[in-house]
C-alpha cells in the first residue's frame, strides 16, 4: 500500500522558516519524480515544487521560487521542502504528491497525495 | 504563464449527466488529467492522460480532450460525486492546475 505522511507543519510569524518532510512507503521512491501542492483554506489547488529521480533536478511555481527549497533523501525515502522568508499568503495545506514520471519528463500527473500538513503564517 | 479555466460551479440532478470544462490555449496538445476534492479530504486522481480512468474510478466518469477545452463527464450522477473537481497540465516545466469546480448533486 502507498502511503505518503506529511509532517513539519505548525504556526510561524512572518519572516519564518519551517521545513516540512514527507516519509514514504509502498512503492520505490528513488524511481519517481515528487512533489508539493499547496491549498490555502477555501482555495483551489496550487503547485509549489518537483524534484525529478536520478539528477534531482528542481523546479519551482513562481510564487516560492527563491524562498522555497525541495530535496530529497532517496537512502531513507524522505522527500522534504525548506519554507523561508514566509508570508501570510503562504498559509495553505501543503501536499506530498507523487508523480508519474521518474527521470526529467513532462509530469502528466499525480496519482497518489498523503494527506497534507498545516502552514500557518500569522503574527 | 499557462492558464487553466473552470467554472466555479456546476450543478446536476440525481441520475443525470454533469459536465465540468477545462479550457486553456492549445489544450488539445496536452495530457489533461482530473482530482476529485470532498471536504475535508485529499484530491484523487479520477481521470488521467484525458481518458483514462484508474483502478478503483467508476466507469461513470469519463474524459476528453480537444482543441481549447477538456471535459470531465459524469454519468448518471450520484450524491456521492458531489465534490471540488480540478484540471491539471504540464506546461514548460510547470504543473498548472484549474481553479476548480465545486459540482453540486441536487
Amino acid at each position: 500500500e502507498v502511503q505518503l505522511l506529511e509532517s513539519g507543519g505548525g504556526s510561524v510569524p512572518p519572516g519564518g522558516s519551517l521545513r516540512l518532510s514527507c516519509t514514504v512507503s509502498g512503492f520505490s521512491f528513488r524511481s519517481y519524480a515528487m512533489s508539493w501542492v499547496r491549498q490555502a483554506p477555501g482555495k483551489g489547488l496550487e503547485w509549489v515544487s518537483l524534484i525529478y529521480s536520478g539528477d534531482g533536478s528542481t523546479y519551482y511555481a513562481d510564487s516560492v521560487k527563491g524562498r522555497f527549497t525541495i530535496s530529497r533523501d532517496d537512502s531513507k525515502n524522505i522527500l522534504f521542502l525548506q519554507l523561508k522568508s514566509l508570508r501570510a499568503e503562504d498559509t495553505a495545506v501543503y501536499y506530498c504528491v507523487k508523480a508519474d514520471v521518474g527521470a526529467p519528463a513532462a509530469v502528466r500527473y499525480f496519482d497518489y497525495w498523503g494527506r497534507g500538513t498545516l502552514v500557518t503564517v500569522s503574527s | 504563464s499557462y492558464e487553466l479555466t473552470q467554472s466555479p460551479s456546476v450543478s446536476v440532478s440525481p441520475g443525470q449527466t454533469a459536465s465540468i470544462t477545462c479550457s486553456g490555449d492549445k489544450l488539445g496538445d496536452k495530457y489533461v488529467c482530473w482530482y476529485q476534492q470532498k471536504p475535508g479530504q485529499s484530491p484523487v486522481l479520477v481521470i488521467y492522460q484525458d481518458a483514462k480512468r484508474p483502478s478503483g474510478i467508476p466507469e461513470r466518469f469519463s474524459g476528453s480532450n480537444s482543441g481549447n477545452t477538456a471535459t470531465l463527464t459524469i454519468s448518471g450522477t450520484q450524491a456521492m460525486d458531489e465534490a471540488d473537481y480540478y484540471c491539471q497540465a504540464w506546461d514548460s516545466g510547470t504543473v498548472v492546475f484549474g481553479g476548480g469546480t465545486k459540482l453540486t448533486v441536487l
